[in-house]
């Protein structure tokens, strides 16, 4: 049972060019989240999905997109890097019978645009 | 979901119990109250939850006041592995639906030796 995995752990981009961060939960849980964390921060939510087939934004969307492929998958893609972006980012997954609304987080991603 | 209120740091000396506090004041009746923590670098962990009694398990005691408007965290012998930021949250439980769970700034505890 590996919780909640996401790849890359480290990648560096350059202004303008794009990448997707991928993330898979093994948990059977309904909802995704993607946040970031920039240095003495705390988590800032981008977005996040109720099931598979829907998303919505949370409190900084802007430069990003989502796909939730499936229940078990949420991609986060940046479409055009820009050095704000620079973050960890963190995915996240919440709920099933089991569980309940214990919020399991993946390692992070360490993301730096020049 | 309620905003919650911390202090940004606190210290404890090795051994000794830490006591977080968070408020709450806007909670609602159906919303639990929910602690993680965060050790440097690494994804956030899952400590306790409660909604109305207090909660013990073998990481942490949560102790709700009768208002629900506040609580406390407390790690009864701080250790040095214990130095993190300790998030609270309130999340209502049960539903199932996603919606946007936000954490704030939390609160770094500096475990002194």
């Amino acid at each position: 049972n590996a919780g909640v995995t996401q790849t890359p752990k480290f990648q560096v981009l350059k202004t303008g060019q794009s990448m997707t961060l991928q993330c898979a939960q093994d948990m059977n849980h309904n909802s995704m989240y993607w946040y970031r964390q920039d240095p003495g921060m705390g988590l800032r939510l981008i977005y996040y999905s109720a099931s598979e087939g829907t998303t919505d934004k949370g409190e900084v969307p802007n430069g990003y997109n989502v796909s939730r492929l499936n229940k078990r998958e949420f991609s986060l893609r940046l479409e055009s890097a820009a050095p704000s972006q620079t973050s960890v980012y963190f995915c996240a997954s919440t709920w099933n019978r089991e569980s309940g609304n214990t919020i399991y987080f993946g390692e992070g991603s360490w993301l730096t645009v020049v | 979901d309620a905003k919650t209120t911390q202090p940004p740091s606190m210290d404890c000396a090795e051994g000794r119990a830490a006591n977080l506090p968070c408020n709450h004041s806007t909670i609602s009746g159906n919303e639990y109250v929910y602690w993680y923590r965060q050790i440097h670098s690494q994804g956030p962990q899952y400590i306790i939850h409660g909604l109305k009694n207090n909660e013990t398990n073998e990481m942490a005691s949560l102790i709700i006041t009768e208002d629900r408007k506040s609580s406390t965290l407390i790690l009864p012998h701080a250790t040095l592995r214990d130095t993190a930021v300790y998030y609270c949250i309130v999340s209502r439980e049960g539903t199932g639906s996603a919606r946007q769970l936000t954490f704030g700034s939390g609160t770094q505890l500096t475990v002194l030796p």
